[in-house]
């Protein structure tokens, strides 16, 4: 049983379009990471969001941790071909293991 | 500063053989992990470390063993490759309750 949702598993979009993937839990979990992987390489964090309820922008990307802390969601906006990857949220108990969601597999067309 | 340095990249092996993926890390990081990838079923646990000579098992530990030694230094022991060991392996070091950093990952293929 995956702790971590996450959806859609796949999702292509033409270049300035708007989009959500979500990720969700049956848990309630203190705080949860955003990772962006591109291929051959590891994931790199885009955010950590602790407080239910919680908005965070960088840019064209907006998180949003849910009011009951068991879900979130990240909205791109304008997507460009550079915001192509594979996004993974990850959620810590104690910060001493890691559980990571399946993952939203982005393509963005020129 | 290199981060967390993984070796080697690629690797092929044989059923039976054995090897060390080796991960390294040059920022004092307490937490030090290591990860199988697989499509459609996201970045599992394989072992963590707190701290050196302390190591726990994650979510999919078997077939694996780790010791840490040094603070810097997490490598991860194939004792006797299977090829459902087919995967990629991220080795990830962090402060404690922070984000990890994460490796170029090796990509190993097992025959």
């Amino acid at each position: 049983t995956q702790l971590l949702e996450q959806s859609p598993q796949f999702l292509s979009i033409q270049e300035g379009e708007n989009l959500t993937v979500y990720c969700n839990s049956s848990s309630v979990f203190s705080s949860l990471q955003w990772y962006r992987q591109e291929p051959g390489e590891g994931p790199v964090l885009l955010v950590t969001v602790v407080t239910g309820g919680e908005v965070k922008k960088l840019k064209r990307l907006t998180f949003q941790f849910g009011d009951a802390r068991k879900d979130s969601s990240l909205h791109i906006t304008a997507a460009q071909p550079g915001d192509t990857g594979l996004y993974l949220c990850a959620l810590s108990n104690t910060g001493n293991q890691f559980y990571f969601g399946t993952g939203t597999s982005l393509t963005v067309i020129p | 500063n290199a981060g967390v340095t993984q070796t080697p990249k690629f690797q092929v092996l044989k059923t039976g053989q054995s090897m060390t993926l080796q991960c390294a890390q040059d920022m004092n990081h307490e937490y030090m992990s290591w990860y199988r990838q697989d499509p459609g079923m996201g970045l599992r646990l394989i072992h963590y470390s707190v701290g050196a000579g302390i190591t726990d098992q994650g979510e999919v530990p078997n077939g694996y063993n780790v010791s840490r030694s040094t603070t810097e230094d997490f490598p991860l022991r194939l004792l006797s490759a299977a090829p459902s060991q087919t995967s990629v392996y991220f080795c990830a070091s962090s402060y404690p309750n922070q984000p990890q950093h994460f490796g170029d990952g090796t990509r190993l293929s097992i025959l």
